[in-house]
């Protein structure tokens, strides 16, 4: 069973704090991580991916990847109320997704 | 901007009843999926296709069918509707193998 796990929250930071969204994964083969942000009765949107180890930076979000912890992280610096959303951890497989189930992000003004 | 267009936002449906749910993309993307997803389950896979007229199942196929008879659409089908597949139906589109999924808006179905 190829498992992607992520701690469901919810995570509650104040606004300009730094949010970290973990998720640990089974299959050491992975190669692909994505994050995808879910607002409330919305469907999932990209926002970011990594390939390689290390840290990945698009403004202010950072993406890191462990593989041999076998684990990713989001890292959402200076929070704003606007990010409060599910986030979603997702491993790429050939063609295929496999997500976890998410964790809720709340922002706190 | 690349558009996944899921025809209904909300569906109510008789149990026994066949349903569909239709998906359309228009960026000319290879690959289509359907996924649902439900509280505490996360996205479940249910069906994908990587050209037209090709499909294959995901992980939970059983009491679905699809069609792709053209490559902008995808089509679910519920052969025989029934409450357990009361859920958000996501519909998603890639360019090709090793990209993110564009996602359409959902169609939530309420099966009586």
């Amino acid at each position: 069973q190829k498992e992607v796990e992520q701690n469901s929250g919810p995570l509650s930071v104040p606004e300009g704090a730094i949010a970290s969204l973990n998720c640990t994964y089974s299959d050491r083969g992975s190669q692909s991580f994505f994050w995808y942000r879910q607002y409330s009765g919305k469907s999932p949107e990209l926002i970011m991916f990594i390939y390689s180890n290390g840290d990945k930076e698009d403004g202010r979000f950072t993406a890191q990847l462990n593989k041999a912890s076998q684990y990713v992280s989001l890292l959402i610096r200076d929070s704003q109320p606007s990010d409060s959303a599910t986030y979603l951890c997702a491993w790429l497989n050939f063609n295929k997704f496999y997500f976890g189930s998410g964790t809720k992000l709340n922002v706190k003004p | 901007d690349v558009k996944v267009t899921q025809s209904s936002r909300y569906l109510v449906k008789r149990t026994g009843e066949k349903v569909f749910l239709e998906c359309v993309q228009d960026m000319d993307h290879e690959n289509m999926f359907w996924y649902r997803q439900d509280p505490g389950l996360g996205l479940r896979l249910i069906y994908f296709s990587y050209d037209v007229k090709m499909k294959e199942k995901g992980d939970i196929p059983e009491g679905y069918s699809v069609s792709r008879e053209k490559k902008e659409r995808f089509s679910l089908i519920l052969e025989s509707a029934s409450t357990n597949q009361t859920s958000m139906y996501l519909c998603a589109s890639s360019p090709r193998q090793g990209y993110g999924y564009t996602f359409g808006s959902g169609t939530r179905l309420t099966v009586v």
